[in-house]
């Protein structure tokens, strides 16, 4: 059965630093999103991307977060200057349209 | 705005005993519901939608719009339900996009 995966499974990083999490959505779905859940809370959407740009993304997601596309497969979330608060379970999803195949999960603890 | 509400952040029950997870929600168009679950350790994944009305591993859930609500039954619980479960709505005037609850912790004691 085919399955989003992502890598890596964990990442420690310093405050301060960039760090990238990959993402290899199911190859047919056209909708991709991440999300991200702190520990204790709710899983919170960060952003969607569909038709190879930004379709809608929430006020968590500033100017410190990107996402891209770049070979057509891979789908990646950076965080430019990573806080400490951005510490958390980083979720991809893909989906056809509505109901979502999430992947496994990057744990990023930020130092 | 789109609100998803999950009262309890935890249900522990016997196993054989019946288990109820409360959903209730907030929107002003026609949703659709949601659950996902989180075994340990394990990815996020769709448990069912609301329409299509299945049974998926014993579960159902049956949207009641009166009550805004879409509450998760299964009659006997068993250990293996043990998990986390989300309830997430999506709206129908074109943002796809889920909104999910804090999540419930059910725990099914032996």
């Amino acid at each position: 059965e085919p399955e989003v995966t992502q890598t890596p499974s964990h990442q420690v990083t310093q405050m301060g630093q960039e760090v990238i999490l990959r993402c290899v959505p199911i190859s047919n779905h056209l909708y991709f999103y991440w999300y991200r859940q702190i520990l204790g809370q709710k899983v919170e959407f960060l952003v969607s991307f569909y038709n190879n740009e930004i379709s809608e993304k929430s006020e968590i997601f500033d100017d410190q977060f990107s996402v891209e596309r770049p070979d057509g497969s891979n789908f990646t979330l950076k965080i430019r200057s990573t806080k400490l608060e951005d510490s958390a379970m980083y979720f991809c999803a893909s989906g056809e349209s509505k109901g979502l195949f999430f992947g496994s999960g990057t744990q990023l603890s930020v130092l | 705005a789109q609100r998803v509400t999950q009262p309890e952040k935890l249900l522990s029950v016997f196993k054989g005993a019946p288990v109820e997870l409360k959903c209730n929600y907030s929107y002003s168009g026609s949703p659709e519901l949601f659950w996902y679950v989180q075994y340990s350790r394990q990815r996020l994944q769709l448990l069912l939608r609301h329409i299509s009305r299945e049974s998926i591993k014993g579960f159902t859930a049956d949207l009641n719009k009166g009550e805004t609500s879409f509450h998760l039954k299964k009659p006997f619980a068993q250990e293996e339900d043990s998990a986390m479960y989300y309830c997430a709505l999506t709206g129908s005037g074109g943002s796809y996009i889920p909104t999910f609850g804090r999540g419930t912790s059910l725990i099914v004691h032996p």
